[in-house]
């Protein structure tokens, strides 16, 4: 159990263009989603907490107009890059929270998309 | 989130036990310690979290220090595809479970 989808698995966009990707919990209610960006050879970066039907928490230097976060339903979350840039290019990655009372903290993360902007 | 320390790098054999370290000196007594692995271009993957006592699963066994300062995640037998980054992350729950990544040990498996 525990399985988180995103989709896209890679997309390549013209720079300019938006870009949506998808973040599901197919088997549980997510009660948090959370979304990461890594640049190659680096850790995961936080960018945004969010709760369902509650706007989204940016983390400090994240823009919050640039990428916008739609918690729409329980299981359902989506991340937009608007107007992409070339320095956008990075692998996204998502993941949920079940918030079961035997793993509070636990994060179940998606594959990852692989975003560039050429 | 209480401050992580791990080797950057790490080699094992195939089919022999690993242990990889985990410093967090600065733990506070509500802080779960929590271990997930990436494997190459895929998202990271949970382990195995614990707060007081030894913690088994099907993947690893994770050890902790009677005083909490220090933790060691357990392989008992390393394959090819244990080869993956290990974050060790200590948190609290609180602002809104946030998980703060480092940059993980590197555990190379040789066959």
């Amino acid at each position: 159990g525990a399985v988180v989808s995103q989709h896209p698995s890679w997309v390549i966009c013209k720079s300019g263009t938006s870009v949506k990707i998808e973040c599901r919990s197919l088997d549980f209610q997510a009660t948090t989603m959370f979304w990461y960006r890594q640049f190659p050879k680096q850790s995961l970066m936080l960018m945004a907490t969010s709760n369902e039907g509650s706007k989204a928490t940016y983390e400090q230097g994240v823009e919050k107009d640039k990428f916008l976060i739609n918690h729409a339903s329980l299981t359902l979350s989506t991340l937009t890059v608007t107007s992409a840039h070339p320095e956008d290019s990075s692998f996204y990655i998502c993941s949920a929270r079940r918030g079961a009372s035997r793993d509070p903290d636990t994060q179940y993360f998606g594959p990852g998309t692989r975003l560039t902007v050429l | 989130d209480a401050k992580t320390t791990q080797p950057n790098s790490m080699e094992s054999n195939e089919e022999e036990p690993v242990h990889l370290p985990c410093n967090h000196s600065t733990i506070s007594g509500t802080d779960y310690i929590h271990w997930y692995r990436q494997l190459p271009s895929q998202g990271p993957e949970y382990v195995i979290h614990g707060l007081t006592s030894n913690v088994n699963n099907r993947m690893a066994s994770l050890a902790i220090a009677e005083d909490r300062k220090s933790s060691t995640l357990i392989l008992h037998r390393a394959t090819l595809r244990d080869a993956a980054v290990y974050y060790c992350i200590a948190n609290s729950g609180g602002s809104n479970y946030k998980l703060t990544f480092g940059k993980g040990t590197l555990l190379t498996v040789n066959p």
